[in-house]
């Protein structure tokens, strides 16, 4: 049963637009969410984060929104630019500093 | 952030063989993590490698099958034991840095580059 959920495996976005993100889990007690990029023959590197007492995150043209409510979280890159071309993973945090990982979205930015 | 590197990078193994995986970190860390990416499918902790005892292992992995070593706070080990085609995945380890360096939030994992493991 997967507590982390990605469920679009890819989005294609023009260059310039806004790349928009879906992650959904299902454990009201993770405190902590986390997004990822990984390009190809590469670890994953740390992009953004947001904490479950907050609604909204901002950091340069990225951007996570939390509603916990719904159980969702979202990625925002405006604008997209190509060298945003990547597989996004959506993480969340357990008590113990444990991450657990969405299957991800291969994003794609076309010039 | 820390530096991490994998040894190998990749490999190709016969079936039964076994294969030993290097993480070596640039600094001290106080944690370090294995997780193993299926084909089409999320990273998935295997388990927590801690510095001078048995590691935790998470719901679905055994020590017989990746047993992992830790001798100090800079470097793991990970082995795929007895592989069968199953195995095949990437495997990454992952640190958290020291609690109080520079400005790393708790859960902000850093992760190796990966080993590419291919079971014939």
């Amino acid at each position: 049963d997967q507590q982390v959920k990605q469920n679009s495996p890819s989005l294609s976005v023009q260059e310039g637009r806004i790349s928009i993100l879906n992650c959904d889990y299902t454990n009201s007690m993770f405190d902590y969410f986390l997004w990822y990029k990984k390009y190809p023959a590469e670890g994953p590197t740390f992009l953004i984060s947001i904490s479950s007492i907050k609604d909204k995150n901002e950091d340069g043209r990225f951007t996570v929104f939390l509603n916990k409510s719904a159980k969702h979280l979202s990625l925002h890159i405006v604008p997209s630019q190509p060298g945003d071309s990547a597989v996004y993973f959506c993480a969340a945090s357990g008590s113990q500093g444990n991450l657990i990982f969405g299957k991800g979205t291969k994003l794609s930015v076309k010039p | 952030s820390a530096v991490i590197s994998q040894k190998p990078s990749r490999d190709i193994c016969q079936r039964g063989t076994s294969l030993t995986i290097q993480c070596q970190v640039d600094s001290q860390v106080t944690m370090m993590f294995w997780y193993r990416q299926q084909p089409g499918q999320s990273l998935t902790l295997i388990a927590t490698a801690n510095q001078g005892s048995e590691a935790t292992y998470e719901s679905g992995f055994v020590i017989d099958k990746f047993p992992i070593s830790r001798p100090n706070l800079t470097f793991s080990t990970l082995t795929v034991s007895n592989m069968s085609p199953e195995d095949s995945s990437i495997y990454l380890c992952s640190v958290l840095p020291r609690m109080g360096q520079g400005n790393f939030y708790y859960n902000e994992q850093f992760f190796g580059p990966g080993t590419r493991l291919t079971v014939l």
